[in-house]
């Protein structure tokens, strides 16, 4: 079964300091995969999505984020922090097989300190 | 410029009396999704519409019902509001194709009293 972990519940960083959020996935073929962003009461926003291709992707917001096939992993990276990133990212993957469906990973909430 | 508008951003019913939530779209995509989020966890998926073909999720409650009456609009409808459905409910478009993202309205806040 399809499945999204996101080992990390919460992070903490320093403004200006490097940022990596990482997603593991489960699934048989080539998965679809999406980063979203969530402030507080908002609803999701995209960040970058991988299908094909170049697996190093970039994103709104300086954001990137690489497919590792091998280790089955998108994970999200950014290299320098704003206050204003601090939010709740998740992962998630849309299986060609699974009709219109996305699996969520749990989040990780991202807390940026001055 | 908004493209998913959900509509109220917050709602507060009372226990047991009906409310219906709604969603807009001006993409013009197949696929409406309905989600259930609650505090500091992932969306789950409740119900979605392929056109006007309905797809339950296996553990979504009777009590949660869905109209889709035309392309743009798309109701939750929650029949016997519970304490336990106090939630954000997130609506989402796609184009139905399974690389396409998910466009995600910014959600209704419902609060049961």
């Amino acid at each position: 079964a399809q499945s999204v972990t996101q080992p990390d519940i919460h992070i903490t960083v320093s403004e200006g300091a490097s940022l990596e959020l990482r997603c593991n996935y489960s699934y048989g073929a080539t998965p679809y995969l999406f980063w979203y962003v969530q402030s507080p009461g908002q609803g999701l926003q995209l960040l970058l999505k991988y299908f094909s291709g170049d697996t190093l992707v970039q994103g709104i917001k300086g954001f990137e984020a690489e497919f590792k096939r091998s280790q089955s992993s998108f994970n999200l990276r950014k290299p320098s922090v704003h206050w204003s990133d601090a939010a709740e990212y998740f992962c998630a993957v849309g299986a060609s097989n699974t009709g219109n469906q996305f699996y969520f990973g749990t989040g990780t909430s991202l807390t940026v300190i001055p | 410029d908004a493209m998913v508008i959900q509509n109220p951003r917050y709602q507060v019913t009372q226990f047991g009396k009906p409310v219906t939530l709604s969603c807009s779209q001006t993409l013009n995509h197949n696929v409406m999704y309905w989600y259930q989020q609650k505090s500091s966890q992932a969306p789950k998926l409740l119900f979605h519409y392929y056109d006007k073909d309905f797809n339950n999720e296996a553990d979504t409650p009777d009590n949660f019902q869905s109209r889709r009456p035309n392309t743009s609009f798309c109701f939750l409808d929650i029949r016997s509001p519970g304490l336990g459905d106090a939630a954000m409910y997130l609506c989402a478009t796609s184009s139905g194709q399974g690389y396409q993202p998910q466009h995600f309205g910014d959600g209704t806040r419902l609060s049961i009293l």
